[in-house]
């Protein structure tokens, strides 16, 4: 079984300062971890993957995470906030069911990210 | 190039009334998600098709939702009757395939009401 704790519900930053949004995952065989955003009355879009390459991923918009698999986690930063990084994160785990390669998403609870000017 | 299309985007229903959702996916994109978001929650995946093949309908509550998607292109999701628990987001995702390295293109869902 999979799933994924991401360790804050809320964050808020100045704008120009550091961001870390944290998760951690739960997986029983080699998992795909996501980065999705959400801004309100949008879809969702993906900030960047992990599947098993290169352990640190960089993505949309000046974003990046580290997977850590000795921690179990795949947290999110971003060296300067911008007003427009104000929305939802979600940090998502994939795990190949089975030994098949089919991927079932699961969703953290989210992360409301606030940016202050 | 088009995203993932839903309609309609918001539905306010009384309960015990029909409601269907519709979804077109990103064009060439084999594999159709439906998702159920609550308020402050992850979106939980209802089904996944493959083509036209529901492959995972474990988490779709059968005696009242009912999905298709008969020429494996757009779906439909209905629920009968609506309950006032079903006021959600429901969101629609499509993929090259399911394999899990492949990324979901999400729709912006539509928010349903029930009354």
């Amino acid at each position: 079984a999979q799933s994924v704790t991401q360790l804050d519900s809320h964050v808020s930053v100045s704008e120009g300062t550091p961001v870390l949004l944290r998760c951690n995952y739960s997986s029983s065989y080699s998992p795909s971890l996501f980065w999705y955003v959400q801004h309100p009355n949008k879809g969702l879009q993906l900030l960047l993957k992990y599947t098993s390459a290169a352990t640190l991923v960089k993505g949309i918009n000046g974003f990046e995470a580290e997977f850590k698999k000795s921690e179990t986690s795949f947290h999110l930063t971003k060296p300067s906030a911008h007003m427009s990084d104000a929305a939802e994160y979600f940090c998502v785990v994939s795990e190949r069911a089975g030994g098949t390669s089919y991927g079932k998403l699961t969703f953290g609870q989210g992360t409301i990210l606030t940016v202050h000017p | 190039e088009a995203g993932v299309v839903q309609s309609p985007r918001y539905k306010i229903i009384e309960k015990k009334q029909p409601v269907a959702f519709w979804c077109n996916p990103i064009s060439g994109h084999n594999t159709l998600y439906w998702y159920l978001q609550n308020l402050g929650q992850g979106p939980e995946l209802l089904i996944r098709y493959e083509n036209e093949e529901a492959v995972d309908d474990s988490q779709l509550p059968k005696d009242r939702f009912s999905a298709e998607r008969l020429k494996g292109v757009d779906s439909t999701l209905k629920i009968q009757p609506a309950e006032l628990g079903d006021s959600a987001v429901y969101l629609c995702a499509s993929s090259l395939s399911g394999k899990s390295y492949n990324e979901q293109f999400f729709g912006p869902g539509t928010r349903l009401t029930v009354l």
